[in-house]
């Protein structure tokens, strides 16, 4: 198995909800990352998780609440979002050590409207 | 971390070679070079990966030169599929935990 699985594909979500995004992958990677990419603009990193601890955040706002309950799933806990989170997020993975083959490997994202 | 620098945007016609370059001055000893191509509403998908001269799959060429600052994607007899954002990545053999995805070229590809 070499993909990276996201669900939902697609999320519609008030501002006072609480909803969650997932991530899951069967390759042995043991580093995971959440991204979030706004039309026409490149992903930007906003954690990473190695060995299943959180190793990067990239002073994300506290409405976005990673989780990594195993080695194969890495979560993503939303509540009381703004219309401006509304974005594809990337969840990716890779080998966690310098001897590890090539790169990410990104999933289809979610496509996350806050209305 | 070593910053990136491409073209915003490219043109081509089917059938044609295109040349991706992408600038990476401060590029670290043990930075590996890596490409990724993205289509709209999809995660990036790995092209290539190279560390020097020249590296050829079965999509692609990456050519590096001595120095290592910059790099160029080869993408030969381009489609009307090959309509993607390319990003060029530099950062060690894993990605590196905060590789930083620079603002990619956006080729388009007319028939």
């Amino acid at each position: 198995d070499t993909e990276v699985t996201q669900t939902p594909k697609h999320l519609v979500m008030g501002m006072t909800n609480k909803k969650s995004l997932k991530c899951e992958q069967h390759m042995g990677h043991r580093a995971m990352y959440w991204y979030k990419q706004k039309a026409k603009k490149p992903p930007e990193l906003m954690f990473v998780y190695s060995y299943e601890k959180l190793s990067i955040n990239e002073s994300v706002p506290s409405r976005f609440s990673p989780e990594c309950p195993n080695s194969s799933l890495l979560n993503l806990h939303l509540h009381a979002l703004q219309p401006e989170d509304s974005a594809l997020y990337l969840c990716a993975s890779s080998h966690a050590t310098a001897r590890g083959p090539y790169g990410y490997t990104f999933g289809s994202g979610t496509r996350l409207t806050v209305v | 971390l070593a910053k990136t620098t491409q073209p915003i945007s490219m043109d081509s016609y089917e059938g044609q070679e295109v040349n991706i370059t992408c600038s990476h001055n401060n590029i670290a000893t043990n930075d590996y070079i890596t490409w990724y191509q993205q289509f709209p509403s999809q995660g990036p998908r790995f092209i290539i990966q190279g560390y020097k001269t020249k590296v050829t799959n079965e999509v692609a060429s990456l050519f590096i030169p001595a120095d290592r600052k910059s790099s160029t994607l080869s993408l030969p007899r381009v489609s009307l599929s090959d309509t993607a954002v390319y990003y060029c990545l530099v950062g060690d053999r894993t990605g590196g935990f905060k590789t930083i995805f620079g603002a990619g070229t956006r080729l388009f590809v007319k028939a």
